[in-house]
């Protein structure tokens, strides 16, 4: 069974700053891989996803994310991050052609 | 296309009681999917449909509840004698079928419930 750990709980950044979300997955093949965010009290939206093909994919809002398949990550990363972005951010994989399991999360604070 | 919607947002109940909570898809896909998220977890696989199939139920779904998908669109998921242990953030997601169309699921608002 797949598995995914998100290892920090939360994360406090200054607007302006860069951002970086690590996820590191557990399954024996390719994954299909995805972060959403979770603003309070809403449901999740879709930032990026991998299928296959150039590791490094291009999300929403400035999102980006890239695949390590050695180091079985897929860390999301942001160059310049907004207070819009204050939220919590979810690593998905996906396999067996239905469940996505996913992290316990990673809450992000924005500081002016 | 509106995206998915749950209805209601919200349901306040009494230990005991049953409550239902409905899920409509994308118009287009035919895969729907139930999770449960706890607070400060992530969502936990609960069930899923292809069209009016209930393909898989997770183990977390206990006796107690119920879902159904009559005519492949719309989904309910039903508790009964409700616990408090059940309060939670109840997801509902679509789909395309087959391969990684499975695997892109699409969200809607969610329906949270408290059991008091």
């Amino acid at each position: 069974a797949q598995s995914v750990t998100q290892p920090d709980i939360h994360i406090t950044v200054s607007e302006g700053a860069s951002l970086e979300l690590r996820c590191n997955y557990s399954y024996g093949a390719t994954p299909y891989l995805f972060w959403y965010v979770q603003s309070p009290g809403q449901g999740l939206q879709l930032l990026l996803k991998y299928f296959s093909g150039d590791t490094l994919v291009q999300g929403i809002k400035g999102f980006e994310a890239e695949f390590k398949r050695s180091q079985s990550s897929f860390n999301l990363r942001k160059p310049s991050v907004h207070w819009s972005d204050a939220a919590e951010y979810f690593c998905a994989v996906g396999a067996n052609d239905y469940k996505l399991s996913f992290g316990a999360g990673t809450t992000v604070t924005v500081r002016a | 296309d509106t995206g998915v919607s749950q209805d209601p947002r919200h349901k306040i109940t009494k230990r005991g009681q049953n409550v239902t909570f409905r899920c409509d898809p994308i118009s287009e896909h035919n895969r729907l999917y139930w999770y449960r998220q706890t607070l400060g977890q992530g969502p936990e696989f609960l069930t899923y449909f292809q069209n009016e199939a209930q393909l898989e139920k997770s183990r977390l779904l206990s006796d107690r509840f119920s879902a159904e998908r009559p005519k492949g669109s719309f989904s309910t998921l039903e508790i009964q004698r409700t616990e408090q242990g059940d309060s939670a953030m109840y997801l509902c997601a679509s789909s395309l079928a087959g391969g990684a169309a499975a695997n892109e699921q699409f969200f809607g608002p969610g329906t949270r419930l408290t059991v008091l």
